[in-house]
């Protein structure tokens, strides 16, 4: 079955830097999008970034554009964000979610890591 | 960049209420919207996608309805497992959009 299961999240200062992972099984990785999506603490739904199934085609959400970048190795199943420069603002979990042009967007998620950044 | 204005943000309805969640892009979007429900402490989980289709395995009293600007999900009779969040995304361009939410409470 498809599974989406994030790590990296925890406790940041502000200016600090942390990388999320998302491990994904279950399903041909290589042939699908893939995005990562926050959620503030009581907020709603924010998406971040956006990768290719290739990964030569990567957009960014303006708030966090020049400060993460995402990236994916289709041999490892494996999907990345190196988060750096983090803000008070960035604290929130973080979603991994699949796209396709035949699944459209966000058919699986996985269960969310939290960033917290926080003197 | 597209807004998705949600409404209502929230709303009480009873057990085998019909209920009516509407979301409005600024500016067209063909029919390229998915509706989520979301409950506490859990992930999204899809609904609707491509504006009408429903998931698979989602129950059928679950709709989605719209094109172009105004969308609408639609729960034919509120079950208890439905009092969630419910939200929609447009993924016709980017950066891609979310609404606002809507929280279904019990009534």
């Amino acid at each position: 079955q498809v599974q989406l299961v994030e790590s990296g999240g925890d406790l940041v200062k502000p200016g600090g830097s942390l990388r999320l992972s998302c491990a994904a099984s279950g399903f041909t990785f290589s042939d699908y999008y893939m995005s990562w999506i926050r959620q503030a603490p009581g907020k709603g739904l924010e998406w971040v970034s956006f990768i290719s199934s290739s990964g030569s085609t990567v957009y960014y959400a303006d708030s966090v554009k020049g400060r993460f970048t995402m990236s994916r190795d289709n041999s490892k199943n494996s999907l990345y964000l190196q988060m750096n420069s983090l803000r008070a603002e960035d604290t929130a979990v973080y979603y991994c979610g699949r796209s396709s042009s035949w699944t459209y967007f966000f058919d699986y998620w996985g269960q969310g890591t939290l960033v917290t950044v926080s003197s | 960049d597209i807004q998705m204005t949600q409404s209502p943000s929230s709303l009480s309805a009873s057990v085998g209420d019909r209920v009516t969640i509407t979301c409005r892009a600024s500016q067209g979007i063909r029919n390229d919207l998915g509706w989520y429900q979301q409950k506490p402490g859990k992930a999204p989980k899809r609904l609707i996608f491509a504006a009408s289709s429903l998931q698979s395995g989602v129950p059928s009293r679950f709709s989605g309805s719209g094109s172009g600007t105004d969308f609408t999900l639609t729960i034919s009779s509120l079950q208890p497992e439905d009092f969630a969040t419910y939200y929609c995304l447009q993924h016709s361009s980017y950066p891609l959009t979310f609404g606002g939410g809507t929280k279904v409470e019990i009534k």
